[in-house]
């Protein structure tokens, strides 16, 4: 069965540090996009970040990068220079079931708290 | 900027009455999504929809919930009747192809408690 693991459910950082939320997961395409969602307390979930997995090098978005480990199936979010508005949900996904889609399985999330 | 509307934002109901969620995806968008989001969790696809037809809707408790998108535009999902533990948020998202990949863009969720 595909699976999403997202191992720290939640986190806390100090505003302008660093912090890495972690996912792994499971599956035996061989092609596939993995995604990183934030979800703001009370607001709409919107798209943080992806990463095509025949791509070695790491997706960045502004404060937003991501360490992709493909044999480890790994996937960790790093955010730089933290900030309030940082505070939120984050959760982990990849393409549900084989070819593509669309549909998403997601990890159990990570609630982060930016702390000022 | 577009958005995915989503309502009502709450409703609550009393187990066993029906309740109906309405979705109006980004326009232009083929494909349609409900997720059930239990609080402190990550969302699980309940349905999918290309345009007007079901992709997939192998979890969706058939016995009590219902999806339509009769047009290929807005949609409705129902629950008749309704538990306790259906007590979740709502999500409808939509998404649009982006080379090999879909971007889904979500709405704001409809929050429902049943009683």
């Amino acid at each position: 069965a595909q699976t999403v693991t997202q191992s720290q459910p939640e986190m806390s950082v100090q505003e302008a540090e660093t912090v890495t939320l972690s996912c792994t997961y499971d599956t035996s395409e061989s092609n596939y996009y993995l995604f990183w969602y934030k979800q703001p307390p009370s607001r709409q979930m919107i798209l943080v970040i992806r990463q095509e997995a025949y791509k070695q090098q790491n997706a960045t978005e502004n404060r937003f990068s991501v360490n992709f480990q493909k044999a480890a199936k790994s996937f960790s979010l790093k955010i730089s220079d933290s900030q309030l508005g940082d505070t939120a949900m984050y959760f982990c996904a990849y393409p549900l079931g084989s070819g593509n889609t669309g549909k998403l399985i997601f990890g159990q999330g990570t609630t982060l708290q930016v702390k000022p | 900027e577009a958005e995915v509307a989503q309502s009502p934002r709450y409703k609550i109901t009393e187990k066993s009455q029906a309740v109906a969620f309405w979705c109006d995806p980004i326009s232009g968008h083929a494909t349609l999504y409900w997720y059930r989001q239990i609080l402190g969790q990550g969302p699980e696809l309940l349905v999918q929809f290309q345009d007007e037809s079901v992709v997939d809707d192998s979890q969706l408790p058939k016995d009590r919930f219902s999806a339509e998108r009769l047009k290929g535009v807005d949609s409705t999902l129902k629950i008749q009747p309704a538990e306790l533990g259906d007590s979740a948020m709502y999500l409808c998202a939509s998404s649009l192809q982006r080379g090999d990949s879909y971007e889904q863009y979500f709405g704001p969720g409809t929050r429902l408690t049943v009683t």
